[in-house]
C-alpha cells in the first residue's frame, strides 16, 4: 500500500509568485491534514479536511493560503502571492476514519521563496 | 502552544533501553498522549498513543502516571536508527485531532 505522497519534493520560487503543493493521502483515508515547519520553528498545524470538507482551518496563517480537497481525494495547498516567510517544509498527513488515532505523514515539500 | 514539556536532549547506548520523559500537567480527561518521531528531515512517524493505561506495541511502550500528568516512552533496545527527535503530544480525536508539536527531545543513540 502506497503511503502519503507529496509533490513536488522541493520548490524554489521568487517572492510574489504562486506555488501549488499537492498531497495524495493513503487511499481510503477520510482525514487529511496540512502542517508546516518554517525555519527554526516547530511544526505547526495548518488545517484538517474530513473528506472534502474543512473541519478545522484555524492554523492557516492568512488569506494568501488556499487549500482544497476536491472529491475528497488529493489535496492542494496554494500560496499566492508567496512571501519570504513562507519558506519551510510543508507536510501532509492522513488518517483513516474520524476516530483514527494514527496520522501518517508524507515526506514533505520543501518550499524556498527567494 | 504545546501542552507538553520535554527535556531538550538525551543519549543512550545502543542495545540499552531509552526512557524518554514528558510532562503534560494540563491534559484534559478526553485527551490522549501521542508520541511521534522525526528521523532527520523525514515526515513525522507515529509511535504510540495512550489515554490512561500503559500501552505497548512493536516499537515501544508508553507508561502514563495514574494522575496522567506525565508519561514515559520506552524504547526497549535502542538502535542507531532510533536516533531522532521524539515528540510527546497531547491531542484529541475527530474534530480535535490536530497535533501541536513542541520542540521535542533529541535522542542520540551511541554505538
Amino acid at each position: 500500500e502506497a503511503g502519503v505522497t507529496q509533490f513536488p519534493s522541493h520548490s524554489v520560487i521568487e517572492k510574489g509568485q504562486t506555488v501549488t503543493l499537492r498531497c495524495d493521502p493513503i487511499s481510503g483515508h477520510d482525514n487529511l491534514y496540512w502542517y508546516r515547519r518554517v525555519m527554526g520553528k516547530e511544526i505547526k498545524f495548518l488545517l484538517h479536511f474530513v473528506k472534502e470538507s474543512k473541519q478545522d482551518e484555524s492554523g492557516m496563517p492568512n488569506n494568501r493560503f488556499l487549500a482544497e480537497r476536491t472529491g475528497g481525494t488529493y489535496s492542494t495547498l496554494k500560496v499566492q502571492p508567496a512571501e519570504l516567510e513562507d519558506s519551510g517544509v510543508y507536510f501532509c498527513a492522513s488518517s483513516q476514519r474520524e476516530w483514527s488515532y494514527e496520522q501518517y505523514f508524507g515526506p514533505g515539500t520543501r518550499l524556498t521563496v527567494t | 502552544d504545546a501542552k507538553t514539556t520535554q527535556p531538550p536532549s538525551m543519549d543512550c547506548a545502543e542495545g540499552r533501553a531509552a526512557n524518554l520523559p514528558c510532562n503534560h500537567s494540563t491534559i484534559s480527561g478526553n485527551e490522549y498522549v501521542y508520541w511521534y518521531r522525526q528521523i532527520h528531515s523525514q515526515g513525522p512517524q507515529y509511535i504510540i498513543h495512550g489515554l490512561k493505561n500503559n500501552e505497548t506495541n512493536e516499537m515501544a511502550s508508553l507508561i502514563i502516571t495514574e494522575d496522567r500528568k506525565s508519561s514515559t516512552l520506552i524504547l526497549p533496545h535502542a538502535t542507531l536508527r532510533d536516533t531522532a527527535v521524539y515528540y510527546c503530544i497531547v491531542s484529541g480525536t475527530g474534530a480535535n485531532s490536530k497535533l501541536t508539536f513542541g520542540k521535542g527531545i533529541t535522542l542520540s543513540v551511541r554505538p
